[in-house]
């Protein structure tokens, strides 16, 4: 069966600091793959996605993530993080049954 | 510009009572889903739909009806809650492909005591 893991399950940066979300896949025919941010009591929205072209792909507020298919992984990276990052982000694959598969999340929490 | 409507936001259940979630969305997408969201766990499949009449189900379907009578509309039924069942649930849509973002409602936190 498809999988989706993240790596951390807390991470906790100063302002400013960079961050990188480790994301890796398992292979399921088509490469479609996003990343979602979940602000604290909202819903999920979109960060950015990769479905073929470029491998790094750069999205809103940002973040940027490179897709790297012999690590079958999709890291999501910030040069430089703000307060208001703090959030819980989850890594995404596409299904078989046209679902998403998320990994467990990564909350983020950003020191001011 | 609505995109996903749900309600309740917040629901309080006794253990054996029923209840349904509702979900619309005025994009015309064909496919919508239920997800459940639980600490530590990510979010899990519980039921989708690829188009009016058409449900299937995902990863953790027991315990949960659905159905689709129109395009807009995919109510999520909780026959007999359990407290296995206490969850924030989301709703999501997005047209039939797996390269489309899906979009997702406000979500419902619902408790059974």
């Amino acid at each position: 069966a498809q999988s989706v893991s993240q790596h951390n399950h807390h991470v906790i940066l100063s302002e400013a600091a960079s961050l990188e979300l480790g994301c890796n896949y398992s292979y399921g025919g088509t490469v479609n793959l996003f990343w979602y941010v979940q602000y604290p009591g909202q819903h999920l929205q979109l960060l950015l996605k990769y479905f073929s072209g470029d491998p790094l792909v750069k999205g809103i507020k940002g973040f940027e993530a490179e897709f790297i298919k012999s690590k079958f992984s999709f890291n999501l990276r910030k040069p430089s993080v703000q307060w208001s990052d703090t959030a819980e982000y989850f890594c995404a694959s596409g299904g078989s049954q046209g679902n998403l598969i998320f990994g467990k999340g990564t909350k983020l929490s950003v020191k001011p | 510009n609505a995109g996903v409507t749900q309600t309740p936001k917040f629901q309080v259940l006794k253990t054996g009572q029923s209840m349904t979630l509702q979900c619309a969305q005025d994009m015309n997408h064909e496919y919508m889903s239920w997800y459940r969201q639980d600490p530590g766990m990510g979010l899990r499949l519980i039921h989708y739909s690829v188009g009016a009449g058409i449900t299937d189900q995902g990863e953790v379907p027991n315990g949960y009806n659905v159905s689709r009578s129109t395009t807009e509309d995919f109510p999520l039924r909780l026959l007999s809650a359990a407290p296995s069942q206490t969850s924030v649930y989301f709703c999501a849509s997005s047209y039939v492909t797996e390269s489309t973002e899906a979009f997702f409602g406000q979500g419902t936190r619902l408790t059974v005591v």
